[in-house]
């Protein structure tokens, strides 16, 4: 099946650095991907979503400036948390999905990435 | 190795009738389960979970059920409404880490 991969699995940084996550779909385009935060024991929560040569569109009370997202090709999108701090401390995940899957899989299927924990110091 | 399994990828149901979406995992250290339920070009939104001290939780028409013994968790719907035509996805957490299953897409027939 589809692959999505997130680099790195886990990142520690101290506050005000800047940390970039990436995204990437190993077997198929992805048009679209999706950005999401997990706090413990609680669903996902969307962030935003990530179109491939569009800029991202955000949800509502998530600070784009905060997290800049960047689909630069049709399988990568990247997140960046800019100056980070204690409570950007979370565990982010990707999903991608539409496009040209192999497979003849349907374009609204979506593949979750593995997560990325992010501790701030 | 698939650590959730969703063995349906799609289920036809009348609607008013009740939707019954299935879910197996295999790892025994997943504490909390959730679904989602998907729109086409729309990302997932969260459903309803359960953590693994229950066997029920009930939301309104939506009510999953866990057995830890067989290590199996379904969603039922009920009664079904167009509306509830989707993918939706079944997830896993070990607290550190979440799983997501492959999904299902439920069609709810008039």
């Amino acid at each position: 099946g589809a692959v999505v991969s997130q680099h790195p699995s886990r990142v520690i940084c101290k506050s005000g650095t800047s940390v970039k996550i990436e995204c990437r779909s190993l077997d198929f385009q992805a048009t679209t991907m999706f950005w999401y935060r997990q706090f413990p024991k609680q669903s996902l929560m969307l962030m935003a979503t990530s179109n491939e040569g569009s800029k991202a569109t955000y949800e509502q009370g998530v600070e784009k400036d905060k997290f800049l997202i960047n689909h630069a090709s049709l399988t990568l999108s990247t997140l960046t948390v800019t100056s980070a701090h204690p409570e950007d401390s979370s565990f982010y995940i990707c999903s991608a999905g539409g496009g040209d899957l192999r497979g003849g899989h349907r374009e609204e299927t979506q593949y979750f990435g593995p997560g990325t924990r992010l501790l701030v110091l | 190795d698939q650590q959730v399994k969703q063995n349906s990828p799609s289920l036809s149901v009348q609607e008013g009738r009740i939707s019954i979406l299935n879910c197996d995992y295999t790892n025994s250290m997943f504490d909390y389960f959730l679904w989602y339920k998907k729109y086409p070009a729309e990302g997932p939104t969260f459903l309803i979970s359960i953590s693994s001290i229950k066997d029920k939780n009930e939301d309104g028409r939506f009510t999953v059920f866990l057995n830890k013994s067989a290590k199996h968790l379904s969603l039922h719907i009920v009664p079904s409404q167009p509306g509830d035509s989707a993918v939706y996805f079944c997830a896993a957490s070990d607290g550190d880490k979440i799983i997501f299953g492959k999904g299902t897409r439920l069609h709810i027939l008039p």
